[in-house]
């Protein structure tokens, strides 16, 4: 069965400090990965997504995550959080199926 | 446009009653799935409709648990004889096409659910 794994629960960052939120799945197959983010008070909604092509996704605010098919790994890393960036974000894996599966969560606050 | 839109969003219920809850997708998504976030933990995926295949069920934690979805539109998740641990935050999400290949799901708002 597919699981993901997502090391850091909670992480707290002072601004312009460097971000990497690590994630791990596992599932043999074909898979579409996916970091969405819910900012407080509002949806869920996708950060960025890779499911062919380079391995390196750029997504929205300057977030961008590296797929390693050899690490079954899927980082999200910023160079420099804002405080905007106070979050929780969730890494989630699906097949060709549709249907996530999703990490615990990471909240994310970022200090001013 | 319209996103995906969710009611009630909230709701508090005693034990042992039924509840309904509402996912109104967006027009012409003919995908819509049912997740569940319990406190503290991560989604957990409930139910998947695809246009007219028959759903996929196999996250749904009980017979409790049913959904139903008209069409391409509306549709509601009910619990019937409501537990304690039921209690979560039920979010609904659509897609284009829900074949997967990375699309894009579009979350509502999600309806808190409290069992007393």
């Amino acid at each position: 069965a597919q699981s993901v794994s997502q090391h850091n629960h909670h992480v707290i960052l002072s601004e312009a400090a460097s971000l990497e939120l690590g994630c791990n799945y596992s599932y043999g197959g074909t898979v579409n990965l996916f970091w969405y983010v819910q900012y407080p008070g509002q949806h869920l909604q996708l950060l960025l997504k890779y499911f062919s092509g380079d391995p390196l996704v750029k997504g929205i605010k300057g977030f961008e995550a590296e797929f390693i098919k050899s690490k079954f790994s899927f980082n999200l890393r910023k160079p420099s959080v804002q405080w905007s960036d106070t979050a929780e974000y969730f890494c989630a894996v699906s097949s060709n199926t549709g249907k996530l599966i999703f990490g615990q969560g990471t909240t994310l606050q970022v200090k001013p | 446009g319209a996103g995906v839109s969710q009611s009630p969003s909230n709701k508090v219920t005693e034990k042992g009653k039924d509840v309904e809850l509402r996912c109104d997708p967006i027009s012409g998504h003919t995908a819509l799935y049912w997740y569940r976030q319990r406190l503290g933990q991560g989604l957990e995926f409930l139910i998947y409709f695809q246009g007219n295949s028959a759903p996929d069920k196999s996250g749904l934690p009980s017979d409790r648990f049913s959904a139903e979805r008209t069409g391409e539109s509306v549709s509601t998740l009910t619990i019937q004889r409501t537990q304690q641990e039921d209690s979560a935050v039920y979010l609904c999400a659509s897609s284009l096409q829900g074949t997967g290949r990375g699309e894009t799901q579009y979350f509502g708002p999600g309806t808190r659910l409290l069992v007393l």
